[in-house]
């Protein structure tokens, strides 16, 4: 049982450039959340989804943007990197009712932006 | 004043101590918390939720006290594995006012 998986595990890009994070899960849970996670900032919500289909921002939206096409993947992309989004990015999920049940964590991917 | 505020340590323990650490919030509409482990450069861990007053698993307590708002973790005969980032989380659910607050955390280092 895999639960929640996250592809790349690293990346460094440069300035300007684009990518996707894709996330993963196979525990059929309908929220799906993405976090970013800096030294002293704690974990901030980037974008979440309530179910297949839906999007909804979270903290610190600019510059992301997500997509929820199947129940099971939630994609992020940065559309024109930059530097101040460096940072260990984290995906999760939960059961329905998501706010008030735990989060299962993807192992994270660390991204640097030259 | 953050909404979810931790002391972050470090607390250095020997083994086999008990540890204590406290979450203080400031939404009296959180509804639910979470205590969540995290190992340096990994992935946070669910431990333990807290809906009511309460809650123990083996060597960990976790108590809600609602009147003075604050959520406490208490560790019993810590153990070397136990050293991470505890993570304190409060979920609010509240109409449109939907999240999770998560804490900065608190260092924990339990030494031999």
């Amino acid at each position: 049982n895999a639960g929640v998986t996250q592809t790349p595990k690293f990346r460094v890009l440069k300035t300007g450039q684009s990518m996707t994070l894709l996330c993963a899960q196979d525990m059929n849970h309908e929220y799906m959340y993405w976090y970013r996670q800096d030294p002293g900032m704690g974990l901030r919500l980037i974008h979440y989804s309530v179910g297949e289909g839906t999007t909804a921002k979270g903290e610190v939206p600019d510059g992301y943007n997500v997509s929820r096409l199947k129940k099971q993947n939630f994609l992020l992309g940065l559309e024109s990197a930059a530097p101040s989004q460096t940072s260990v990015y984290f995906c999760a999920s939960s059961r329905l009712e998501g706010f008030g049940q735990p989060q299962h964590f993807g192992d994270g991917t660390r991204l640097s932006i030259l | 004043r953050k909404e979810v505020e931790q002391d972050p340590g470090p607390f250095n323990v020997p083994e086999g101590a008990t540890v204590a650490f406290n979450c203080t919030y400031s939404n009296s509409a959180s509804q639910s918390f979470f205590w969540y482990r995290q190992d340096c450069r990994k992935e946070p861990k669910l431990l333990m939720s807290v809906y009511s007053s309460g809650n123990e698993d083996g060597r960990f307590t976790a108590q809600l006290n609602r009147a003075s708002q604050y959520i406490s973790l208490l560790i019993r005969d810590s153990k070397l594995s136990d050293s991470a980032t505890y993570l304190c989380v409060g979920a609010l659910n509240a109409g449109n006012n939907r999240k999770l607050i998560w804490g900065l955390g608190t260092s924990l280092a339990v030494n031999p």
